[in-house]
C-alpha cells in the first residue's frame, strides 16, 4: 500500500445523481493531486491543492468540485456527469508541489456514468 | 500531441527475458519518472531520473536518458511474471506539471 486510500473503489452513477470521490493520505504530505485515467489516454491532471489551497485547475468543467479540507483530505464533488467521464480517477500526493517529488498514488475509483 | 510517448504500446515476452520499453518526449525536462500500473489500480514510483543524469539502476531497472534525442528507455532484466503491468514515463518541465505518457503494456508469460 502506498499510503494513500481512496473511497469507493466503484461508483456507478446517473447523469443526474450527486456523489463525492474521498482521497486520504497519512503520508504527512503537503500536495494532493487529482488526476482523470481514460481508456487509451494519457493521464490528465485534474486540480492540483498545496497546503489545503488550489494551485491548479486544468480547465475542468465545473460539474467536477473539488475540496480540500486538510492537507490530509481531498474530495471530489460530482453533478450532473457526463457519460464520458466514465474513467479511473486518482488521487496523488507528494511532500510539496515541487514535481521533482515522488507522487504516491491511490488505487483509484472506477467510475461509470450511465 | 502529448510531451511523453512510449514505444511499444504493447510488449509480451517469457519469464526470464528482458523488457525494453521506450519512451520520447518534445521539450526539454528537468526529469523524467517511470511509474508502473497493475490493473486497475494505481501508479507506483519506480525511479526518477534527473536530466543533467544518463544512467541510473535500481534492482532489476535500469534507465537511460538520452537529452540530445529526448528518449528515455526502462530495462527490466529477467523479467518475472509479477512484472506483468503497464509502465508509464512522466516528465516534469520547468515551472511545470508531471505530463505521463499512454503508457506500454507489458506482459510477461511464466
Amino acid at each position: 500500500e502506498t499510503g494513500v486510500t481512496q473511497t469507493p473503489r466503484h461508483l456507478v452513477m446517473g447523469m443526474t445523481n450527486k456523489k463525492s470521490l474521498k482521497c486520504e493520505q497519512h503520508l504527512g504530505h503537503n500536495a494532493m493531486y487529482w488526476y482523470k485515467q481514460s481508456a487509451k489516454k494519457p493521464l490528465e491532471l485534474m486540480f492540483v491543492y498545496n497546503f489545503k489551497e488550489q494551485t491548479e485547475n486544468n480547465s475542468v468543467p465545473s460539474r467536477f468540485s473539488p475540496e480540500c479540507p486538510n492537507s490530509s483530505h481531498l474530495f471530489l464533488h460530482l453533478h450532473t456527469l457526463q457519460p464520458e467521464d466514465s474513467a479511473l480517477y486518482l488521487c496523488a500526493s507528494s511532500p510539496r508541489t515541487r514535481f521533482t517529488d515522488t507522487q504516491y498514488f491511490g488505487p483509484g475509483t472506477r467510475l461509470t456514468v450511465l | 500531441s502529448q510531451q511523453g510517448e512510449e514505444d511499444p504500446q504493447a510488449l509480451s515476452i517469457q519469464e526470464g527475458e528482458n523488457a525494453t520499453m521506450n519512451c520520447s518526449y518534445k521539450t526539454s525536462i528537468n526529469n523524467l519518472q517511470w511509474y508502473r500500473q497493475n490493473s486497475g489500480r494505481g501508479l507506483v514510483h519506480l525511479i526518477l531520473i534527473r536530466s543533467n543524469e544518463r544512467e541510473k539502476h535500481s534492482g532489476r531497472l535500469r534507465v537511460t536518458l538520452d537529452t540530445s534525442k529526448k528518449s528515455s528507455s526502462l530495462l527490466i532484466t529477467a523479467s518475472r511474471a509479477a512484472d506483468t503491468a503497464s509502465y508509464f514515463c512522466a516528465t516534469e518541465t520547468s515551472g511545470s506539471r508531471l505530463t505521463f505518457g499512454e503508457g506500454t503494456q507489458l506482459t510477461v508469460n511464466p
